[in-house]
C-alpha cells in the first residue's frame, strides 16, 4: 500500500528552464507535506514543505504547489541549475500524529547544460 | 537546524554478526527517528526512538533484529542484529526540527552498511 507516489523515477530538464516534480498522496489524514533533495552517500536534505491549510509556498528558487482535492503536490525549481541533479523525494506526515514521514519512491532529475 | 552525526559512516560486516549505529544530535530534540534505504528503494520508517521507554517500531520491524536506546535527548544507538545480506542498506537517523523551524525532519548523513 504506497500512501505516497512519485510516478516518475527520471526527470530531465534543460538549465534555466522549470522543473516539475509531481507527487500523489492516498491518505487523506495527512495534513504536512515536505520535498527532500538527496546526493548519493549524504542523508536527505530538506528544501521546503507545505500545511495543507496552505496551497502554495515559496522559498527563493523552489515553489510547492498543494492540490487538497486531487491528493497532488508539485514541486517547481525556477530557473534550474546544474547542482539541483539529485533524487526528490516527497514526503509526508501528521502533525498531530506520530509525526512520521512517509516516503515516495523519489525521482532522480538531471539537469542537462 | 539542528546538526546530526551518525558513527560509523560505513561498515562491511559478515553475516551473523551485529552492528551498532550511533547517532548524535548538537541540540535537544523531543522527537528521534530511524529509516532504512534499502538499495534503489526510498526511505523506510523503522521505529521513533523515545526517551526513557521502548521505541516504537513500524510493522515488519522489530526489537529483537533492530533493538533501539535513546538514553537522553540528544543521543540515540540502532542496533542491526544477526545481519543477512538482506540488511544491506542506508541507516538514517533523523530529529523533528524545533520551533519556529515547524516539523520538518532533518536527517543525519546516513550509515552504509554492506553485509556479506
Amino acid at each position: 500500500d504506497q500512501q505516497v507516489k512519485q510516478n516518475s523515477p527520471s526527470l530531465s530538464v534543460q538549465e534555466g528552464r522549470i522543473s516539475i516534480l509531481n507527487c500523489d498522496y492516498t491518505n487523506s489524514m495527512f495534513d504536512y507535506f515536505l520535498w527532500y533533495k538527496k546526493y548519493p552517500a549524504e542523508g536527505p536534505t530538506f528544501l521546503i514543505s507545505i500545511s495543507s491549510i496552505k496551497d502554495k509556498n515559496e522559498d527563493g528558487r523552489f515553489t510547492v504547489f498543494l492540490n487538497k482535492s486531487a491528493k497532488h503536490l508539485s514541486l517547481h525549481i525556477v530557473p534550474s541549475q546544474p547542482g539541483d541533479s539529485a533524487v526528490y523525494f516527497c514526503a509526508a506526515s501528521v502533525i498531530q500524529g506520530a509525526q512520521k514521514l512517509v516516503f515516495g519512491q523519489g525521482t532522480r532529475l538531471t539537469i542537462n547544460p | 537546524s539542528a546538526v546530526i552525526s551518525q558513527k560509523p559512516s560505513r561498515d562491511i560486516c559478515q553475516r551473523g554478526t551485529s552492528l551498532t549505529i550511533q547517532c548524535q544530535v548538537d541540540s535537544q530534540v523531543t522527537m528521534m527517528f530511524w529509516y532504512r534505504q534499502q538499495p534503489g528503494q526510498s526511505l523506510t520508517l523503522i521505529a521513533t526512538a523515545n526517551q526513557g521507554s521502548e521505541a516504537t517500531y513500524e510493522s515488519g520491524f522489530v526489537i529483537d533484529k533492530f533493538p533501539i536506546s535513546r538514553p537522553n535527548l540528544t543521543f540515540s544507538t540502532l542496533t542491526v542484529s544477526n545481519m543477512s545480506p538482506e540488511d544491506s542498506s542506508i541507516y538514517l537517523c533523523s530529529v523533528v526540527g524545533v520551533a519556529p523551524v515547524g516539523y520538518e525532519q532533518y536527517f543525519g548523513p546516513g550509515t552504509r552498511l554492506t553485509v556479506t
